[in-house]
């Protein structure tokens, strides 16, 4: 079946420019989770949604970040204004209900910030 | 606060020389703890899982991990490396309230043949 997917693959962007990435998880998967991979380093949660449950935010970096999920489908991370230090590849991962259910992996989309 | 450490950044072998890349762990009650590989420029996959149960746990690719909860430690190990075998690895422990992950800082693991 259909893995997770993100769009675009690629964007490089201006300082100031408003961004939004998209993930389309997993089927019938009710959780989704953002994650930010800088270059060389691990992985940081950004923000969780869970069903119909307030999403957990506690990740996100600063107001300029943003994420909204339709139902237990499509999610957009949006970045406005970017920064240098946005530049990252933007992960998005979904999984069933449950802490010992493993998360299955976009292929991420990397942001270039110029 | 939960964590995990993967306390070597890069890891070299032979192959078909046997592999371990160590990760040890920090949590608050029950762990859950996951190992994903990451190719270059793909997204990370999977590998194998702890939640209860069996110390060793055996997942793709003939990877297997052993947990042991008196050295808090979850190394990933295999009997004989593959020159495919090379590239980025993340152990991780799974936030029991969130279900977020909490990564290490990845191991790459280079194998020559």
């Amino acid at each position: 079946g259909a893995g997770v997917s993100q769009s675009p693959s690629n964007k490089v962007t201006e300082k100031g420019k408003d961004v939004e990435l998209r993930c389309d998880p997993i089927s019938g998967h009710t959780a989704l989770y953002w994650y930010r991979q800088r270059l060389g380093q691990g992985l940081e949660f950004l923000i969780y949604f869970q069903g119909n449950s307030a999403p957990d935010k506690s990740g996100l970096p600063s107001d300029r970040f943003s994420a909204e999920r339709t139902g237990e489908s499509v999610s957009t991370l949006t970045i406005q204004r970017t920064q240098q230090e946005d530049s990252a590849v933007y992960l998005c991962a979904s999984s069933f209900v449950g802490s010992y259910n493993e998360q299955f992996f976009g292929p991420g989309t990397r942001l270039t910030v110029l | 606060a939960q964590s995990v450490a993967q306390p070597e950044d890069q890891v070299n072998v032979a192959e078909g020389n046997p592999l371990t890349v160590k990760c040890t762990y920090s949590v608050s009650g029950n762990p859950y703890l996951f190992w994903y590989v990451q190719y270059p420029n793909r997204g990370l996959q999977f590998l194998l899982k702890y939640i209860t149960g069996d110390n060793l746990v055996k997942g793709s690719y003939g990877f297997e991990a052993e947990f042991n909860k008196s050295q808090t430690s979850f190394h990933l190990k295999k009997p004989s490396a593959l020159v495919s075998d090379s590239a980025l690895y993340f152990c991780a422990v799974r936030d029991a309230n969130t279900g977020k992950l909490i990564f290490g800082q990845g191991t790459t693991l280079q194998v020559k043949p």
